[in-house]
């Protein structure tokens, strides 16, 4: 079975850092691009970062730019999320998806003080 | 950044209406768009690619079309189980937004 699982979401201070992981199965990981998008409470979708299969081309919301980073390593058929200096509006579940087609349950961030 | 607009915001309608949403690019993007269907509490679930291709699973009910700026989804008969938030995105060129959303209720 096609599975994406997220994990790595909490309750963070802002300034804080937290890193999400997203562990997939079911398909050849290291074929496919890789994105993050996340969800504000009660509010619409917002794409977040890409990377491709390997690694090469490697794309930011501007919210995120400078503060976020992507990476995925293909031997462990894993994605990540890096979240550095985090804020209150980065608040929300944050989902990995494979092209747009296989999409994980979601993990929620909540930053807070 | 290319933006996407939908319309309406809001549809109220009942079961074996026929429904159309919009979505609008403010440049153009080819075919490059998708359409999601989101329900409450739950992750997006893909319905439509390249503008109009039905992903595989989901009921030819749904249908896709346009190309260029103006796109729309179309559900020919409404079923319960439709009712919920549809989302477009475009596939065009980075950052790879979505739409607002549209959100179909029940009448």
């Amino acid at each position: 079975e096609v599975q994406l699982v997220e994990s790595g979401g909490g309750l963070v201070k802002p300034g804080g850092s937290l890193r999400l992981s997203c562990a997939a199965s079911g398909f050849t990981f290291s074929s496919y691009s890789m994105n993050w998008v996340r969800q504000a409470p009660g509010k619409g979708l917002e794409w977040v970062s890409s990377i491709s299969s390997s690694s090469s081309y490697i794309y930011y919301a501007d919210s995120v730019k400078g503060r976020f980073t992507i990476s995925r390593d293909n031997a462990k058929n894993s994605l990540y999320l890096q979240m550095n200096s985090l804020r209150a509006e980065d608040t929300a579940v944050y989902y990995c998806a494979r092209e747009g087609d296989v999409w994980g349950q979601g993990t929620t961030v909540t930053v807070s003080s | 950044d290319i933006q996407l607009t939908q319309s309406p915001s809001f549809l109220s309608a009942s079961v074996g209406d026929r429904v159309t949403i919009t979505c609008r690019a403010s440049q153009g993007i080819s075919s490059y768009l998708a359409w999601y269907q989101q329900k409450p509490g739950k992750a997006p679930k893909l319905l439509i690619y390249a503008a109009s291709t039905l992903q595989s699973g989901v009921p030819s009910r749904f249908s896709g079309s346009g190309s260029g700026t103006e796109f729309t989804l179309t559900i020919s008969s409404l079923q319960p189980e439709d009712f919920a938030t549809y989302y477009c995105q475009q596939l065009n060129s980075y950052p790879f937004t979505f739409g607002p959303g549209t959100k179909v209720d029940i009448k």
